[in-house]
Order: C-alpha cells, then sequence, then structure tokens
C-alpha cells in the first residue's frame, strides 16, 4: 500500500517549457487535490477533485490545468511555465469525512 | 487576507519541557481544525483534529485546545522530543461539507536535546 505517489519527484524546467505533474493514490478515495508551497506562504490550494470526472478552482489556479483521469489518477499541467511558478507541489487525496493524505512532493524549478 | 494565521514562524524548546504552537483564525464558518507535521522533503502528514463543538482533543503526548469565542486554538506536546522537530501547520474547514482545507503558514518547531 503505496499511499499517495508523485512523479517525478524534481524537475527544472526553462520559462515557457510545459510539463505534467504525476499523482496517484491506491486508497480509493474519491478526492484528490494539488497545492503548491512557497516559503513563508504554507500550503495552497491549486485544483481540487471531488470524484473522477469533476474538478474544481482553488485559491492559486492561474497558470494550471488539471485531468482526473481515474478515480487513482489526477494530473496537473504546466502549459507554459514561469520563474513564479518555481515550488514545490503536493498532490493529497481523502476519502468522505476523511483526513488528507500526502503524497512526498515533487520539487519544481523554472529558470 | 489571511484566514488562518500562525504568527510565529518558529519556536525552540527544550526536550522533555511543553511546546505550544498557536494559531488564530477569522472566518467564523470554520467548525472542523486540523494540525499536520511535515519533516523536510517529505509531505505533510495528518496528526490530530478537533471538531469545533468540543474544546479539547487529546492524542497521546499532543493536545489540542479550542476556543472559539476569541477563534484561537493552540497544539500542546508534551514531554517534546528532539524527532518532534518539523513544521506544524494549523488547517481549518469550512462549514457545508467543502473539502477545501485553509492552511496557516506553518510554525517550524526545533526541540533541542
Amino acid at each position: 500500500n503505496a499511499g499517495v505517489t508523485q512523479t517525478p519527484k524534481f524537475q527544472v524546467l526553462k520559462t515557457g517549457q510545459s510539463m505534467t505533474l504525476q499523482c496517484a493514490q491506491d486508497m480509493n478515495h474519491n478526492s484528490m487535490y494539488w497545492y503548491r508551497q512557497d516559503p513563508g506562504m504554507g500550503l495552497r490550494l491549486i485544483y481540487y477533485s471531488a470524484s473522477e470526472g469533476t474538478t474544481d478552482k482553488g485559491e492559486v489556479p492561474n497558470g494550471y490545468n488539471v485531468s482526473r483521469l481515474n478515480k487513482r489518477e489526477f494530473s496537473l499541467r504546466l502549459e507554459s511555465a514561469a520563474p513564479s511558478q518555481t515550488s514545490v507541489y503536493f498532490c493529497a487525496s481523502s476519502g468522505w469525512g476523511d483526513t488528507q493524505y500526502f503524497g512526498p512532493g515533487t520539487r519544481l524549478t523554472v529558470l | 487576507d489571511q484566514q488562518v494565521k500562525q504568527n510565529s514562524p518558529s519556536l525552540s524548546v527544550q526536550e522533555g519541557r511543553i511546546s505550544i504552537l498557536n494559531c488564530d483564525y477569522t472566518n467564523s464558518m470554520f467548525d472542523y481544525f486540523l494540525w499536520y507535521k511535515k519533516y523536510p522533503a517529505e509531505g505533510p502528514t495528518f496528526l490530530i483534529s478537533i471538531s469545533s463543538i468540543k474544546d479539547k482533543n487529546e492524542d497521546g503526548r499532543f493536545t489540542v485546545f479550542l476556543n472559539k469565542s476569541a477563534k484561537h486554538l493552540s497544539l500542546h506536546i508534551v514531554p517534546s522530543q528532539p524527532g518532534d522537530s518539523a513544521v506544524y501547520f494549523c488547517a481549518a474547514l469550512p462549514q457545508g461539507g467543502s473539502e477545501k482545507l485553509v492552511f496557516g503558514k506553518g510554525t517550524k518547531l526545533t526541540v533541542n536535546p
């Protein structure tokens, strides 16, 4: 039982490049989330998905797109990366009425 | 405007003593509060929670207190251990079934041997 897994662990992009961050959970959770963590800013919600086939914007959605591919997988895409998107990205999942379980994070640097 | 505030970026205590981490919130619609713990290079992990209908919840060395009238909660760790050194995030959930947690900025706790 791996919990929440994220790939890649580290990534360096140039401004304007695109990439997709992958997230998968094996806990049969309905809800999945993407957060970013910046120094001194805590965790801010980018997008979340309450169930397969649905997505909703969080606090900081600009510059990102998401896909809830199936119940297990929730991906985050940066179409044209900017230096302001340099951050650590966390995926999380939760069952109904349950706490959120987080993945180990992806450290992204945009040059 | 920040709805969940952790005004102390850092806290240092001696091993064996009590650690008290504080959190204030502004939104009276929050009805469930959680504390997460985060080690470097790892994701946050759930530590303890409290519903707004309670004023205290205890789990081993960890106790969370909620003062609704003051919109304030605190996490007490007794006795503190070096392994407790981590960043602690306070988080809140609003009423109405929303699953969107609102996080504070975190407090870095250092427990010195």
